[in-house]
């Protein structure tokens, strides 16, 4: 299975962006990147998904790039809530396990 | 309001004393799945489920058993737990999505579940 790579931790400072990157050199064309992100004693959220394009949501944006080898998810202005271990996820279309591995936990600082 | 519900929350048992976490969700999804988290070792899927009566294996599925008897109920069965099952557990349901792309899955709030 393709993996991801994700810095284990990052700090963003409140109401500026943060662009949190994730490595994904083995992806195959089939493999869908998503995003999803774990509040402090939550379940995991959705945030986003793409293939090849730019993908935008009232959440997130996410840059894929044009070798499909990483991506950024991009949070615009973010905010005490978005402090998360965020977790990038390479689905391959039609196989149904889901590896999330560690992620990347953001904290962001008032 | 649409949610997956895992009881209960925190159980604490010992070893070999079966043991049942139910996950239930009301939006009407096909498919269901099981996972644990362990510090330092993410998100590992145990089992999931397409559709009523059809379950498959994840990456930890010794151990464990599950069943999908209804669409709505997915619940997980530890026969005989041991202190290595001791974890944090997540029920997750998933929308059937567009042109056969991934919907995205909604996860329960998570069982705490201690074997001593």
């Amino acid at each position: 299975d393709a993996k991801t790579t994700q810095p284990n931790s990052m700090e963003s400072n409140e109401e500026e962006p943060v662009h949190l990157p994730c490595n994904h050199s083995t992806i195959s064309g089939t493999d869908y990147i998503h995003w999803y992100r774990q509040l402090p004693s939550q379940g995991p959220e959705y945030v986003i998904h793409g293939l090849t394009s730019n993908v935008n949501n009232r959440m997130a944006s996410l840059a894929i790039a044009e070798d499909r080898k990483s991506s950024t998810l991009i949070l615009h202005r973010a905010t005490l809530r978005d402090a998360a271990v965020y977790y990038c996820i390479l689905r391959v279309f039609g196989n149904e396990k889901l590896t999330f591995g560690t992620g990347t936990r953001l904290t962001i600082i008032p | 309001e649409a949610q997956v519900t895992q009881n209960p929350r925190y159980l604490i048992t010992v070893t070999g004393k079966k043991l049942t976490v139910t996950c239930s969700q009301n939006m009407n999804h096909e498919y269901m799945s099981w996972y644990r988290q362990d510090p330092g070792l993410g998100l590992r899927q145990i089992y999931y489920s397409m559709n009523v009566e059809v379950t498959d294996k994840g990456d930890v599925p010794e151990g464990y058993k599950v069943s999908r008897k209804e669409k709505r109920n997915f619940p997980l069965i530890l026969e005989s737990p041991s202190p290595n099952q001791t974890s944090l557990y997540f029920c997750a349901s998933r929308s059937p999505g567009l042109a056969g792309i991934t919907g995205e899955l909604f996860f329960g709030e998570g069982s705490r579940l201690t074997v001593l």
